[in-house]
């Protein structure tokens, strides 16, 4: 699968405990976004990347997130302390330079704070 | 900031008829609508998309128009197949303006009964 790779699948951990999660996007592409969605809800925007730089946090983005890039290719989204409402499926995306607004999305990642 | 509604929430169909769904916006400066549609369990997949530039555009049996004044867009999917079962979601943003950053609508889960 030469998609958007995202690992883990699936998190299990319990309130007040950190988790990260690592997405892969498609080689080419340099914009690489976290989205999270809540069941019955659309994917909601959390930031951005062009290549490494951080260019985009969503305002809801609470400080216990924090989400790397630091050769432009990989990406990690960690979140401290978790809490109950963070539970929720964590979603990559990345694009081509060329048609930017069209987004690969990855699989994702379930995190079941319990 | 680009609010997104989207309805209906729930549609059932019989295999053969005709589907549509309906989203508006809020941003009148939004100028790139895409659909996805997400199978359960699975990750969420571009199926067609417009800009504010066109009214209409057509993809074999799915199409989709855009009524700037009035600030909606809506998908239609013709002859409708037990594989077209899915949650759809509409996403409006500003293409270009460096961010990309779509905001979704909360879904329709579409059932097309055999």
């Amino acid at each position: 699968d030469t998609g958007v790779s995202q690992n883990p699948r699936h998190k299990i951990t319990k309130r007040g405990q950190n988790v990260t999660f690592r997405c892969d996007p498609i080689s080419e592409h340099n914009r690489l976004y976290w989205y999270r969605q809540t069941l019955g809800q659309g994917p909601e925007f959390l930031t951005y990347f062009q290549n490494e730089a951080q260019l985009e946090k969503s305002r809801l983005l609470s400080d216990r997130f924090s989400a790397e890039r630091p050769k432009g290719s990989f990406s990690t989204l960690e979140i401290q302390r978790t809490e109950q409402g963070d539970s929720a499926m964590y979603l990559c995306a990345s694009s081509f330079p060329g048609t930017g607004e069209k987004l690969f999305f990855g699989s994702g990642t379930q995190l079941s704070v319990l | 900031g680009e609010n997104v509604e989207q309805h209906p929430s729930t549609l059932s169909v019989q295999e053969g008829d005709s589907a549509v769904i309906k989203c508006t916006y809020s941003d009148s400066a939004s100028n790139y609508f895409p659909w996805y549609k997400q199978e359960l369990g699975k990750r969420p997949q571009l199926i067609i998309d417009i800009r504010s530039n066109v009214g209409e555009k057509k993809d074999q049996r799915i199409a989709v128009t855009l009524n700037k004044t009035a600030k909606h867009f809506s998908l239609h999917i013709t002859e409708t197949q037990p594989e077209d079962s899915a949650v759809y979601f509409c996403a409006a943003t500003l293409s270009g303006a460096g961010s990309y950053q779509l905001t979704f609508g909360k879904g329709t889960k579409l059932s097309v009964i055999p």
